[in-house]
């Protein structure tokens, strides 16, 4: 199973809205509404902040939002904070005994 | 609070083993499958395992098969995965990571290094 394609980095100024996309396949992002996304901060555990491509936990800012067409789910943080400024990663649930891709992961700078 | 909390990393031989352990807390243990999670230096997220919430049913990455092993231990609320034959490459930290029981996984520890080096 391939990884998922994110862009290595991104970067947008405070207050500014910024795109990562996540690409895959018919077997993995396009088959199934199981995409989620991570957030980790250096030296941190990634930490869940988009599951099923567009639900929020609580506690999540509603500034980060997802979406999905075809084989690329895309994560939007819209009025970019200082404190947004991390890695984030893609997942995707493959139908394979029940096991799972990442992406290769964006890094976030904010300007 | 939900906790996960891994210990056993270390450094290795090449070939060498290690056994890498996950005290649970904070939710019921039993009704969970749970996974091991991967991070090479400077890379990406990879899945590496997840055991069934009851213990009977595991699955493997393909680039682990035969290699590593998934176990759970419900009467004490730990997570294990055995690794043997250890190659450079399987130099990471590994995290353990519970399955949000809706084709994701949701809760993450801290992790765990091992670094596989002569």
């Amino acid at each position: 199973q391939s990884a998922l394609t994110q862009p290595r980095s991104v970067s947008g100024s405070l207050g500014q809205s910024v795109t990562i996309s996540c690409t895959g396949t018919s077997s993995d992002v396009g088959g199934y509404n199981y995409v989620s996304w991570y957030q980790q901060h250096p030296g941190k555990a990634p930490k869940l902040i988009i599951y099923d491509v567009t639900k929020r936990p609580s506690g999540v800012p509603d500034r980060f939002s997802g979406s999905k067409s075809g084989n690329t789910a895309s994560l939007t943080i819209s009025g970019l904070q200082a404190e947004d400024e991390a890695d984030y990663h893609c997942c995707s649930y493959t139908g394979t005994y029940t096991t799972f891709v990442f992406g290769t992961g964006t890094e976030v700078t904010v300007l | 609070e939900v906790q996960l909390v891994e210990s056993g990393g270390g450094l290795v031989q090449p070939g060498g083993s290690l056994s890498l352990s996950c005290a649970v807390s904070g939710f019921p243990f039993t009704d969970y499958p749970m996974h091991w999670v991967r991070q090479g230096p400077g890379k990406g997220l990879v899945w590496v395992a997840r055991i069934s919430h009851d213990g009977t049913y595991t699955s493997y990455a393909d680039f682990v098969k035969g290699r590593f092993a998934i176990s759970r231990d419900d009467a004490k609320n730990t997570l294990s995965l055995q690794v043997n034959s250890l190659r450079v490459e399987d130099t990471a930290v590994y995290y353990c990571v519970r399955d949000s029981r809706n084709y994701g996984v949701d809760f993450w520890g801290q992790g765990t290094l091992v670094t596989v080096s002569s």
